[in-house]
């Protein structure tokens, strides 16, 4: 299984401020990753796939990059509402396989 | 506008053979670079893929599981049904079913869309 590892665990931020999280995989995935946001008692939404592609609805400060074993997602002027656990997820190979995750507070 | 909502039950005994299904509105799974597949978060853990069925009737699943669960679909009720047996007090979760689509031939497919999940609790 490819296994994907999330950087930092907590993220705090203050508003407005860039927030970056890393996700890395095990081995090269090219550029089959996603990116998630969860918050407590709602359903994932999916925010990037492609590594850097957005799904549709979500807002432009959200932006992912990165190819190969190394990604990052970074949410530019952090608002409230950003508030979430963040989980990045491979879709290069079976079995599917998220990361732990990061969480992203505002400081 | 796509919709996806689980139903079964909440509470289960362990050994028990839990019975999720998924029923889903505003695209079909005879279509072409279509799939349906589930995950879970147990309370304070981070997310977990379960399974697939693709709209070909591909079935996926994950390694650590594949032994307990099972997908199955049913395209004129747009459904999926998840089955997993021997349930454990670590099986309690939240289950999400998804809406997942193909966007390159011969990769895996990405979840667009969820349903509100389900808590099931497995307790004796």
């Amino acid at each position: 299984d490819i296994v994907t590892t999330q950087s930092p665990a907590i993220l705090s931020v203050s508003p407005g401020e860039s927030a970056t999280l890393s996700c890395r995989a095990s081995q090269s995935i090219a550029s089959k990753l996603a990116w998630f946001q969860k918050k407590p008692g709602q359903s994932p939404r999916l925010l990037i796939y492609d590594a850097s592609t957005r799904a549709t609805g979500v807002p432009a400060r959200f932006s992912g990059r990165g190819f190969g074993r190394e990604f990052t997602l970074t949410i530019s002027s952090l608002q409230s509402e950003d508030v979430a656990v963040y989980y990045c997820q491979q879709h290069d190979n079976w079995p599917l396989t998220f990361g732990g995750g990061t969480k992203v507070e505002i400081k | 506008q796509i919709t996806l909502k689980e139903s079964g039950p909440t509470l289960m005994k362990p050994t028990q053979t839990l019975t999720l299904t998924c029923t889903f509105s505003g695209f079909s799974l005879t279509n072409n670079g279509v799939g349906v597949g589930w995950i879970r978060q147990p309370p304070g853990k981070a997310l977990e893929w379960l399974a697939l069925i693709a709209w070909d009737d591909d079935k996926r699943y994950s390694p650590s599981l594949r032994s307990r669960v099972t997908v199955a679909k049913d395209t004129s009720k747009n459904q999926v049904v998840l089955t997993m047996t021997h349930m454990d007090p670590l099986d309690t979760a939240t289950y999400y079913c998804g809406h997942y689509y193909y966007p390159t031939s011969g990769y895996p497919p990405v979840g667009l869309n969820w349903g509100q999940g389900m808590l099931v609790t497995v307790s004796s």
